[in-house]
């Protein structure tokens, strides 16, 4: 049983589109995250909730919207997709803020 | 700014060999240190942690060295395997409510057989 799942693997759009990406876990955790690894390799939080609640919003776009409907669950919306947003992103989940993560395998988005 | 710091991006070993990873943080309050590994396609996996009260702790081939005095922390794995070869990210973070990982940029190490 995968602990924290995400689809799509890969994902390729044109710029100026609409994408979503889902992330589940089935850990019973209370933290969902999202990460961004970039071109440069870093890993960095854009998101975090705790049993649905917004609780880390890092300096990301608007076009960037977290949703998370319950606490197993945080999807990403991206507005208006931009060359840059092109980047692998992670979710995560832990018990514990900060500490103990379980990442999904990631999402490879591709802006053309 | 880069709170936590892996300044080589690659190390190569011989297989049966020390490797020794490096890493450097620059935020004296950071309450805990994690070292995560990461294959091609697949996301991190937490490897081994340590709290910045402890300077080591040991799990099977793997240790971390915590010195708070240099912000300095290493993981060292012996002997190394030819499965160890991935990338290794050093994270680290604060203890309390709505805290988050902050990672470096990760290391690539390689063990030859």
């Amino acid at each position: 049983d995968t602990a924290v799942s995400q689809t799509p693997k890969y994902l390729v759009t044109q710029m100026g589109n609409d994408k979503s990406i889902k992330c589940e876990q089935n850990l019973g955790h209370d933290t969902m995250y999202w990460y961004k690894q970039d071109s440069k390799k870093f890993l960095k939080i854009m998101f975090s909730y705790n049993n649905k609640e917004l609780i880390i919003n890092e300096t990301v776009p608007n076009r960037f919207s977290p949703k998370s409907p319950d606490k197993a669950h945080l999807n990403l919306h991206i507005n208006s997709l931009e060359l840059g947003d092109s980047a692998v992103y992670f979710c995560a989940s832990s018990q514990e803020t900060g500490y103990g993560y379980t990442f999904g395998s990631g999402t490879r988005l591709t802006v053309v | 700014d880069q709170q936590v710091k892996q300044n080589s991006p690659s190390l190569s070993v011989q297989e049966g060999r020390i490797s020794i990873l490096n890493c450097d943080y620059t935020n004296s309050m950071f309450d805990y240190f994690l070292w995560y590994k990461k294959y091609p396609a697949e996301g991190p996996t937490f490897l081994i942690s340590i709290s910045s009260i402890k300077d080591k702790n040991e799990d099977g081939r793997f240790t971390v060295f915590l010195n708070k005095s240099a912000k300095h922390l290493s993981l060292h794995i012996v002997p190394s395997q030819p499965g160890d070869s991935a990338v290794y990210f050093c994270a680290a973070s604060f203890a309390g409510a709505n805290s988050k990982l902050t990672f470096g940029k990760g290391i690539t190490l390689s063990v030859r057989p």
